[in-house]
């Protein structure tokens, strides 16, 4: 199974902010990597595909990047409805697999 | 707008066989180029994907699971359905159905539904 490592597990952030989250995947996964949004009580929302395209609906400030086994989630400027958990998911291979998720908070 | 909709029981017994259905409105799950599947998320834990079936009949299962789960799908009611056996309060978690396009991530969520194993 591809192993996907998230860093941090957990951050604190200000209104503002430039948040960015790392997931490394124990091997190569070209561009097939998705970042997803939970908060508590709710079903993931989907932000990213393909590393770094936006979902439907989803706003700018999100942004993906990188390919391969290393990848990044940014969010430009922090606001209040972004506090929440932060899961990256590869779809490269069977099993699918999830990181560990990292919780922004304030 | 696509939604998906699980429906269950909210408690199992330890051992008994857990069984789950989804379904679909606005869109069929007999769509070219999905795949629908479902993925759980114990209490205060992470993400974990239990298994998958493309629009064509293919079907994946994630291997930690494989023994015990079954996928089966009702195009005439647009719905599919897990069953997942001998189950132990590891099993406990909220459940989702979700939908995931061929060659890009997960687009869709139900709202989830929290099973919970105990005697």
């Amino acid at each position: 199974d591809i192993q996907m490592t998230q860093s941090p597990s957990s951050l604190s952030a200000s209104i503002g902010d430039r948040v960015t989250i790392t997931c490394r995947a124990s091997q190569g996964i070209s561009n097939y990597l998705a970042w997803f949004q939970q908060k508590p009580g709710k079903a993931p929302k989907s932000l990213i595909y393909a590393a770094s395209s936006l979902q439907s609906g989803v706003p700018s400030k999100f942004s993906g990047s990188g390919s391969g086994t290393d990848f990044t989630l940014t969010i430009s400027t922090l606001q209040p409805e972004d506090f929440a958990t932060y899961y990256c998911q590869q779809y490269s291979v069977y099993p699918l697999t999830f990181g560990g998720g990292t919780k922004v908070e304030i | 707008q696509l939604q998906l909709q699980e429906s269950g029981p909210g408690l199992v017994k330890p051992s008994e066989t857990l069984s789950l259905t989804c379904t679909v409105s606005g869109g069929s799950i007999s769509s070219s180029n999905y795949y629908w599947g479902w993925i759980r998320q114990p209490p205060g834990k992470g993400l974990e994907w239990i298994a998958s079936f493309y629009y064509s009949g293919s079907t994946y299962y994630n291997p930690s699971l494989k023994s015990r789960v079954t996928l089966s799908v009702d195009t005439s009611k647009n719905q599919f359905s897990l069953k997942l056996s001998s189950v132990t309060a590891a099993d406990t978690a909220v459940y989702y159905c979700a939908r995931r396009l061929y060659g890009s991530g997960i687009d869709y969520w139900g709202q989830g539904t929290l099973v919970t194993v105990s005697s």
